[in-house]
């Protein structure tokens, strides 16, 4: 158990709906990331949140956002979704913004119909 | 920019056996480097990294990886695997330059240790 708590763990939506994920960092962890895994893209960093602020950006489409709240927590949400979208979503804390050490959540299962 | 090629998508093993999962990373800059695992249906586990000093990484249950600048690999290895190392082995970089804490993965390496 990494410490890292993603609901729901699975997500089952059509086409065209808004859907929220959610993330509660490890106790302390000031740095959230957001991660997309899928099977022709592989692990994708979508975007890093460090004490509420954005840090940096990756391959996140328009469609997507997130932020995080003042006890730490993150939301990443989707909207006008596509099927391909359906995908692994993982969110990960550290303690600071480098990269020396991530701790990742076990997930969220997004299937788009 | 940084890229990570992991030169194996599988690799079948038998149980006691040694295994090199190998990693190639492009990079204009210095970084760091990891190995996490996947394991079904869950999420990542960190299993070691290289952040400076000693070239050769030492991590949990029983992993190693070497960072050779000059050939710009990482390669993980154990010199004896367990049916319980089953699992997708990811390499990731991340640009000392940058503080975002970006990892940018490899494509995964599935091992498969056989009986």
């Amino acid at each position: 158990d990494s410490g890292v708590t993603q609901t729901p763990k699975h997500l089952i939506t059509a086409t065209g709906q808004r859907v929220t994920l959610r993330c509660s960092p490890r106790s302390g962890d000031l740095s959230v990331y957001w991660y997309q895994q899928s099977l022709d893209q592989g692990l994708q960093f979508l975007i890093h949140y460090y004490n509420g602020e954005e840090r940096a950006k990756g391959n996140i489409l328009e469609r997507f956002s997130a932020q995080q709240f003042p006890d730490l927590h993150s939301e990443l949400n989707l909207s006008s979704l596509e099927l391909g979208d359906s995908a692994l979503y993982f969110c990960a804390s550290s303690t600071t913004t480098g990269a020396y050490e991530q701790f990742f959540g076990p997930g969220t299962r997004l299937t788009v119909l | 920019a940084q890229s990570v090629t992991q030169l194996d998508s599988q690799v079948p093993v038998f149980e006691e056996a040694p295994v090199e999962l190998r990693c190639n990373y492009s990079s204009s800059v210095s970084v760091y480097l990891f190995w996490y695992v996947q394991y079904p249906n869950q999420g990542l586990q960190l299993l070691l990294k290289y952040l400076s000093g000693s070239t050769l990484v030492k991590g949990i249950n029983g992993f190693e990886a070497e960072f050779n600048k000059s050939q710009t690999s990482f390669h993980l290895r154990k010199p004896s695997v367990h049916i319980s190392d089953t699992a997708e082995y990811f390499c990731a970089v991340s640009s000392h330059a940058s503080n975002t804490g970006k990892l940018i993965f490899g494509q995964g390496t599935t091992l498969q240790v056989k009986p």
